[in-house]
């Protein structure tokens, strides 16, 4: 069964550093999301991206992200400067097109900020 | 979307159905009802949905009152691997993109 797969699946950094966590969608999917969990807190919408371009992003996705489409394939997730509080689950999902309403979700990447 | 209420927590025996509520009073005409289910910290894994019908599928089945009002998510004969945090989100099926994540129930299968 086709599935989204994400990496990596833990990634530590320093503070200030950049990330780029990586997605790669189901491969006839056509829209793609970015979520983040913080460790006991609900699971937060950041960013969906439709057609190479943002069509809803959260207060949350504030100028230290960014997302990019760079090739026919992945999908990824950018953070200029991370924070402690960058700390978090990251979700890639993806969903096929106007038929389906249906999101699949990647396992996440385990983001540690020290 | 319209907002969502279920409990925070259930128990139930394995092999024994597992019936989850949710009460989404203010929902609207052409909002559906999806359910989703969270193992672990693991990313969500998409259920179930349903208008106004009852719904079956291999994983699940949806009861819908017929008022809308609220639903209940059964897994018929709940396993130790069907612990997890399950949430019911109402959504527009034609607008917006984003799930609306609750704190969901917590669902635990006990041997």
């Amino acid at each position: 069964e086709p599935e989204v797969t994400q990496t990596p699946s833990h990634q530590v950094t320093q503070m200030g550093q950049e990330v780029i966590l990586r997605c790669v969608p189901i491969s006839n999917h056509l829209y793609f999301y970015w979520y983040r969990q913080i460790l006991g807190q609900k699971v937060e919408f950041l960013v969906s991206f439709y057609n190479n371009e943002i069509s809803e992003k959260s207060e949350i996705f504030d100028d230290q992200f960014s997302v990019e489409r760079p090739d026919g394939s992945n999908f990824t997730l950018k953070i200029r400067s991370t924070k402690l509080e960058d700390s978090a689950m990251y979700f890639c999902a993806s969903r096929m097109g106007q038929g389906s309403r249906i999101q699949y979700f990647g396992a996440g990447t385990r983001l540690s900020v020290l | 979307d319209a907002k969502t209420t279920q409990p925070t927590s259930m128990d139930c025996a394995e092999g024994r159905a597992a019936n989850l509520p949710c009460n989404h009073s203010t929902i609207s005409g052409n909002e559906y009802v999806y359910w989703y289910r969270q193992i672990h910290s693991q990313g969500p894994q998409y259920i179930i949905h349903g208008l106004k019908n009852n719904e079956t599928n291999e994983m699940a089945s949806l009861i819908i009152t017929e008022d809308r009002k609220s639903s209940t998510l059964i897994l018929p004969h709940a396993t130790l691997r069907d612990t997890a945090v399950y949430y019911c989100i109402v959504r527009v099926n034609n607008a917006g993109n984003m799930l609306t994540f609750g704190g969901g129930t917590r669902l635990m299968v006990k041997p």
